[in-house]
């Protein structure tokens, strides 16, 4: 079946740098993609997402990449504080239904 | 604004008991999602409800797990019995109709141990 998955399972960054977590997907007909982030003990919370039709979205720190050519998507957060600590995973969306890969544990060292 | 309320946090049981799981969703979404949370694992949809109707239950163990969100507001989700394997944690998620998937908001979740 049709799966997300992503390339590393731990990130580990020094605080103030920038951090990419990178995500592979399977469903070339996924209409949207979104990255939430997880930290301990709480549900997911929503980061940022993109639609199929975009390549790029900005948002406050972050920004998601969209290639859809190579079905690849990355999260990248600039100046990566403690407070970014957690796990991120990315989903994708198609007809109401959203499918999660494993997660990527970021640790920001101070 | 409240977020999506779980309850209990926490449950430990013995094989072969039940349990049920409470959600109240935040205000004015119609759309009431429950996923199931392994360790280490993203989590996965068990049933979708639009108002008080479960429009995707593909996913859901029929055989020992049951849904109701029978005014369209809070929902309740049931083990009857509990097996080791559904120690997990269950989540709550809501959004507004019609957005596709997307924005859903997510409870705290109730961590369930198997004995």
């Amino acid at each position: 079946g049709e799966s997300v998955g992503l390339h590393l399972p731990t990130l580990s960054v020094q605080e103030g740098d920038n951090s990419i977590i990178n995500c592979a997907y399977s469903n070339s007909a996924s209409d949207y993609f979104i990255w939430y982030k997880q930290e301990s003990g709480k549900g997911p919370q929503f980061i940022i997402d993109i639609r199929s039709n975009m390549d790029k979205r900005q948002g406050q720190r972050v920004t998601v990449l969209l290639n859809k050519t190579v079905k690849h998507l990355s999260l990248q957060i600039a100046a990566t504080q403690p407070g970014d600590s957690a796990v991120y995973f990315c989903s994708e969306g198609s007809n109401y239904k959203l499918t999660f890969g494993k997660g990527t544990l970021l640790t920001v060292n101070p | 604004e409240a977020g999506v309320v779980q309850s209990p946090r926490y449950k430990i049981i013995e094989k072969k008991q039940p349990v049920a799981f409470w959600c109240n969703p935040i205000s004015g979404h119609n759309t009431l999602y429950w996923y199931r949370q392994n360790l280490g694992q993203g989590p996965e949809l068990l049933i979708r409800y639009e108002n008080e109707e479960a429009v995707d239950d593909s996913q859901l163990p029929k055989d020992r797990f049951s849904a109701e969100r029978l005014k369209g507001v809070d929902s309740t989700l049931k083990i009857q019995p509990a097996e080791l394997g559904d120690s997990a944690v269950y989540l709550c998620a809501s959004s507004v109709a019609g957005t596709a998937g997307g924005q859903q908001y997510f409870g705290p979740g109730t961590r369930l141990t198997v004995t």
